[in-house]
């Protein structure tokens, strides 16, 4: 299976200021279509799962322009512009290109 | 809209077998493929499996010789069996939409404790 391994676990931040989380794959996360099917999700406390990015840096319906995502084959990032307070939570990475799908450990956003 | 809603008991006994099903409303079963996400208590997302509406599935290799998935398209429904439980199959189960190697809509989730 794909081990995806995410950094830091967790992740303290002003409110204002940007943030950046790792998401690193064992394996390259090409495809033979050439896209990386790599995805961001956010979950909050008590609610479900939450699109953020798919295919590495395409938005989902909704979610602000301050989240983007970037990377290619086995090492990618998601960065958040300016934190907010609805921000907090975990966010997760998993790939849709091999299978089994598999996601990242998580990593924790709380606010200083 | 699509909006999914998971169903089945809370509480099943060790050895037993699991049955969850997810109503899908806003979108055909017919038209792609859906998945299971579970999240054991306290800890991280784990993919389940999915099933498409063609027969194709693809399971969670530690779970395959266990999970059984199907699809009801009288009722826009697909659904979860994981036979022999046991504890460490407790967790918030989460149906979800396929959509090309990602997971476009979450069902809230539905709690499952294995205990005697």
């Amino acid at each position: 299976d794909v081990v995806l391994t995410q950094s830091p676990l967790s992740l303290p931040v002003t409110l204002g200021q940007p943030a950046s989380i790792s998401c690193r794959s064992s394996q390259s996360l090409v495809y033979s279509d050439g896209n990386n099917y790599l995805n961001w999700f956010h979950q909050r406390p008590g609610q479900s799962p939450r699109r953020l990015l798919y295919k590495v840096s395409d938005r989902a319906s909704g979610v602000p322009d301050r989240f983007s995502g970037s990377g290619s084959g086995t090492d990618f990032t998601l960065k958040i512009s300016r934190v907010e307070a609805e921000d907090v939570g975990v966010y997760y990475c998993m790939q849709g290109t091999h299978w089994p799908y598999t996601f990242g450990q998580g990593t924790k956003l709380e606010i200083k | 809209q699509v909006q999914l809603q998971e169903s089945g008991p809370g509480l099943v006994k060790p050895s037993e077998t699991l049955s969850l099903t997810c109503t899908v409303s806003g979108d055909s079963v017919t038209n792609t493929c859906w998945s299971w996400v579970r999240q054991p208590p306290g800890k991280g997302l784990e993919w389940v499996g999915y099933i498409c509406y063609s027969g194709t599935t693809n399971y969670s290799p530690s779970l395959k010789s266990r999970l059984t998935m199907s699809v009801d398209t009288s009722k826009n429904q697909f659904s979860l069996k994981l036979s022999s439980v046991t504890d460490a199959d407790t967790a918030v189960y989460y149906c979800g939409r396929d959509n090309m190697g990602s997971i476009d809509c979450w069902g809230q989730g539905t709690p499952v404790t294995v205990s005697s």
